[in-house]
């Protein structure tokens, strides 16, 4: 069975500080990789994809990709109280089908 | 405006009863694909279509049933079947294929008692 792991947290940062989510894969088939943002009772919303080795940035957030190790990471930087969600890592797995993490909750504290 | 919508968003329904969840998008995208979350859980994929008359099992089909008449539309009907069928349901579309992200609609919580 194909899995992608995320510790569950939850993840306390205060304002202003970065915030590093990570998540580690095990189908070494995996390509493209991607981080939503789960508000509480909304549904995910997507914030990066990732497809090649190394970082990739849109505004306060990084998306870090290394195949060798299996992990993929998201850095937020400049947290802000709104950033508090449950962000899912998610992958595509050699069988045609998209891999979710459980998620990791973060806090971020004004 | 281009989206996904689900509808309804939140149904009560009496343990029994079968329950059919709307899905509608205005993407054009091909794929499209039903989730179920639980407390606590990630997401479990129920089944899937890439193309319309067509459509294959996921990790948790058993309990459910989907139809593919139309590019736009995915229902998900929820049978008597389905054992422990109270959760939050996610559709998602992409374009065709592998490696394309997922966009999901806004969820249908479903309360069974």
């Amino acid at each position: 069975q194909k899995e992608v792991e995320q510790n569950s947290g939850p993840l306390s940062v205060p304002e202003g500080a970065i915030a590093s989510l990570n998540c580690t894969y095990s189908d070494r088939g995996s390509q493209s990789f991607f981080w939503y943002r789960q508000y509480s009772g909304k549904s995910p919303e997507l914030i990066m994809s990732i497809y090649s080795n190394g970082d990739k940035e849109d505004g306060r957030f990084t998306a870090q990709l290394n195949k060798a190790s299996q992990y993929v990471s998201l850095l937020i930087r400049d947290s802000q109280p709104s950033d508090s969600a449950t962000y899912l890592c998610a992958g595509w797995g050699s069988q045609g089908n998209l891999i979710f993490g459980k998620g990791t909750k973060l806090s971020v504290k004004p | 405006d281009g989206g996904i919508t689900q509808s309804p968003k939140y149904l009560f329904r009496k343990e029994g009863q079968n329950v059919t969840l709307s899905c509608e998008q205005n993407l054009n995208h091909d794929a499209m694909y039903w989730y179920r979350q639980d407390p606590g859980q990630g997401l479990r994929l129920i089944y899937y279509s890439q193309i319309v008359n067509d459509f294959q099992k996921g990790d948790i089909a058993e309990g459910y049933s989907v139809s593919r008449e139309k590019k736009e539309s995915f229902p998900l009907t929820v049978t008597s079947a389905q054992k422990n069928p109270t959760a939050f349901y996610l559709c998602a579309s992409s374009i065709r294929g592998q490696d394309y992200e997922q966009y999901f609609g806004p969820g249908t919580r479903l309360t069974v008692t």
